[in-house]
């Protein structure tokens, strides 16, 4: 089954713009990371971040973790037409799985 | 720097035929796993293994062999091809049992006609 849930699904922003995106799960889990997917192609890691973790940062990109709600959230700040593609929240739980959401569109309109 | 690479990039198969999807990783990782991702589904893990000699099923297992016979290469065996196999597959690699960042392969489009 589906561990993580991004929520919106679809999210069209002008260029410069921040964009948010968040994540739930089920489970408890070690980490929880978030991919890039930029159509026809494979995922990329963005950025992981810690059960014990609250915040984390990596350029343009913040994410924070709420385990008590079971939630994460990504901001991509003064985003870009490059930012545009698909972004999945993973989750790490106690099996060593990494479950994926099914991922957020994002469009950044130059 | 080549990375995870899978081979090939599209196929198509008839029904009832059999392939294998071939994934190799140059990164000396110990866990690789196999993903086919559908639209509005996400990610689903097919199998993983967590090093040579070692598999284990995943989600969505059902009508799919893997098998590491050494740490570079996770092959994915398609036995007897179903429309409902009809997807794009991906290949990870990471070298701990996700503690840290997983990388992917390009993808195989497989379409089953």
């Amino acid at each position: 089954s589906q561990q993580g849930e991004e929520d919106p699904q679809a999210l069209s922003i002008q260029e410069g713009e921040n964009a948010t995106m968040n994540c739930s799960y089920k489970t408890s889990i070690n980490n929880l990371q978030w991919y890039r997917q930029n159509s026809g192609r494979g995922l990329v890691h963005l950025i992981l971040i810690r059960s014990n973790e609250r915040e984390k940062h990596s350029g343009r990109l913040r994410v924070t973790l709420d385990t008590s709600k079971k939630s994460s959230s990504l901001l991509i700040t003064a985003s870009r037409a490059a930012d545009t593609a698909s972004y999945f929240c993973a989750t790490l739980g106690g099996n060593n799985r990494l479950a994926f959401g099914k991922g957020n569109q994002v469009v950044v309109i130059p | 720097n080549a990375g995870v690479t899978q081979t090939p990039k599209f196929q198509v198969l008839k029904t009832g035929q059999s392939m294998t999807l071939q994934c190799a990783q140059d990164m000396n990782h110990e866990y690789m796993s196999w993903y086919r991702q559908d639209p509005g589904m996400g990610l689903r893990l097919i199998h993983y293994s967590v090093g040579a000699g070692i598999t284990d099923q995943g989600e969505v297992p059902n009508g799919y062999n893997v098998s590491r016979s050494t740490t570079e290469d996770f092959p994915l065996r398609l036995l007897s091809a179903a429309p409902s196999q009809t997807s794009v597959y991906f290949c990870a690699s990471s070298s701990g049992t996700g503690v840290t960042e997983a990388f992917f392969g390009q993808g195989t489009r497989l379409t089953v006609v």
